[in-house]
């Protein structure tokens, strides 16, 4: 079945450092690709999405490209904010819509002035 | 004006008790889910109801029961609550329409903290 394989958190970073996420996927034919962000207390919040290869998502200085040669869909920032520690899912669709998102672990960033 | 709104936020029961979390959409979206996150974060799919009907029915204890009285509104009903059934669990919703395409985005609700002692 579908699958969504996260990089292990929590991730560490110092304010304006460089962010990457590490998603990676298995899929039959062509699934739309998510990021969600889940703030603490709080229910999940679309970020971002790609819908076929090569598109690029982006919001709020995030970006994730989907690369089917690679079945990846990392997610970077440039530049992060004590504001953006929170817990990011990955997260695919099946291309017939009879299935839910399926879901990556989450991976949780904290961000340290 | 929430999208898509639970209640309660908060849930403390007793092993062996019958609760019930309710959710309702104000999107005019057709499909509504429920998920349960456990301690590790971790997202498992419940159920789906699309247009009030039942789509998705993950491998669930039959303890858990969903009902759709409307597109709008998605009720969980769990029987004699076991320790395990402590988790989060959230609701969220999407419009899928008649094309069967690609899935659109959910919208999720702020959550049920539910803990059973």
């Amino acid at each position: 079945g579908d699958s969504v394989t996260q990089m292990e958190g929590p991730v560490t970073l110092s304010e304006e450092a460089f962010l990457t996420i590490n998603c990676t996927y298995t899929a039959t034919g062509y699934p739309s690709l998510f990021w969600y962000v889940q703030y603490p207390g709080e229910g999940l919040q679309l970020l971002l999405k790609a819908t076929k290869a090569d598109d690029k998502g982006s919001n709020k200085g995030f970006e994730a490209t989907y690369r089917k040669e690679t079945t990846s869909f990392h997610l970077e920032k440039g530049s992060v904010q004590v504001s953006d520690s929170a817990v990011y899912f990955c997260a695919l669709s099946d291309p017939t819509g009879r299935r839910a998102l399926t879901f990556g672990s989450g991976t949780r960033l904290q961000v340290q002035p | 004006d929430t999208a898509v709104s639970q209640t309660p936020k908060y849930l403390v029961t007793q092993m062996g008790n019958d609760k019930s979390i309710k959710c309702e959409q104000n999107l005019g979206h057709d499909t509504m889910y429920w998920y349960k996150q456990d301690s590790k974060k971790f997202l498992k799919i419940m159920f789906s109801y699309n247009n009030k009907e039942l789509i998705i029915n993950e491998t669930v204890p039959n303890r858990f029961s969903p009902k759709s009285p409307d597109k709008a509104h998605l009720n969980l009903h769990i029987n004699s609550l076991e320790l395990g059934d402590s988790a989060v669990y959230f609701c969220a919703s999407s419009y899928r329409g008649l094309d069967r395409g690609p899935v659109r985005p959910y919208t999720f609700g702020s959550g049920t903290r539910l803990t059973v002692v």
